[in-house]
């Protein structure tokens, strides 16, 4: 499968700093990227789309000013947690897509734990 | 708004028994995934079905697809101990993002 890597794996901060997440697809050119969170014991929901080089939309509830996102290139995005809470402590995972391509393939996830 | 059912959410099941789990999705769509998590990991791909009738196998675990009945399965045989996780199917909407159904969390005992 497509090799995703996700940095940091881990984070814990103190509620009002800003978190950065980066999402590298290693082997393909990824044109769309998407954003999904888990909270513990709950599924996956989607909270962005981003495409190379536009700008992201985001699901219904989800604050694009909290969450920034930028998909510079097609093989690096990124999703910026602006003055986060404890409420946004979940995990973030990121799937790079080739659009087109049958396969989805998930990064590893940040869990990101907010003080 | 596509909407994605999985039943049963929980199920504990011995090792060696078979058992299947369902997934109904309430619009039409062409690209139906199964995955598997392991506690405080990612999701891992199984499956992907792309058309009506589509089935696939792995191992112990085996997948199919009705897209007239808007139903996928997972059926899993012999279960082992090593198939303990939860398992989520997730339908592609028009923009190839991907809408998760609840998710069934297998626990095989002994």
């Amino acid at each position: 499968g497509a090799v995703v890597s996700q940095h940091p794996s881990r984070v814990i901060c103190k509620s009002g700093t800003s978190v950065k997440i980066e999402c590298r697809s290693l082997d393909f050119q990824a044109t769309t990227m998407f954003w999904y969170r888990q909270f513990p014991k709950q599924s996956l929901m989607l909270m962005a789309t981003s495409n190379e080089g536009s700008k992201a939309t985001y699901e219904q509830g989800v604050e694009k000013d909290k969450f920034l996102i930028n998909h510079a290139s097609l093989t690096l995005s990124t999703l910026t947690v602006t003055s986060a809470h404890p409420e946004d402590s979940s995990f973030y995972i990121c799937t790079p897509y080739a659009g087109g391509a049958n396969e989805q393939f998930f990064g590893p996830g940040t869990r990101l734990t907010v003080l | 708004e596509l909407k994605v059912e999985q039943n049963p959410l929980f199920l504990s099941m011995q090792e060696g028994k078979n058992y299947t789990i369902y997934c109904n999705y309430s619009t039409t769509s062409d690209r139906l995934y199964w995955y598997r998590q392991d506690p405080g990991k990612s999701l891992e791909s199984l499956f992907v079905l792309l058309s009506n009738g589509a089935v696939k196998q792995e191992g112990r675990l085996m997948a199919s697809l009705d897209t007239k009945a808007r139903l996928s399965t997972l059926h899993i045989t012999a279960a082992v101990h090593d198939l303990s996780a939860t398992y989520f199917c997730a339908v592609a909407n028009s923009g190839y993002a991907l809408n998760f159904g609840k998710g069934t969390s297998l626990l095989v005992t002994p």
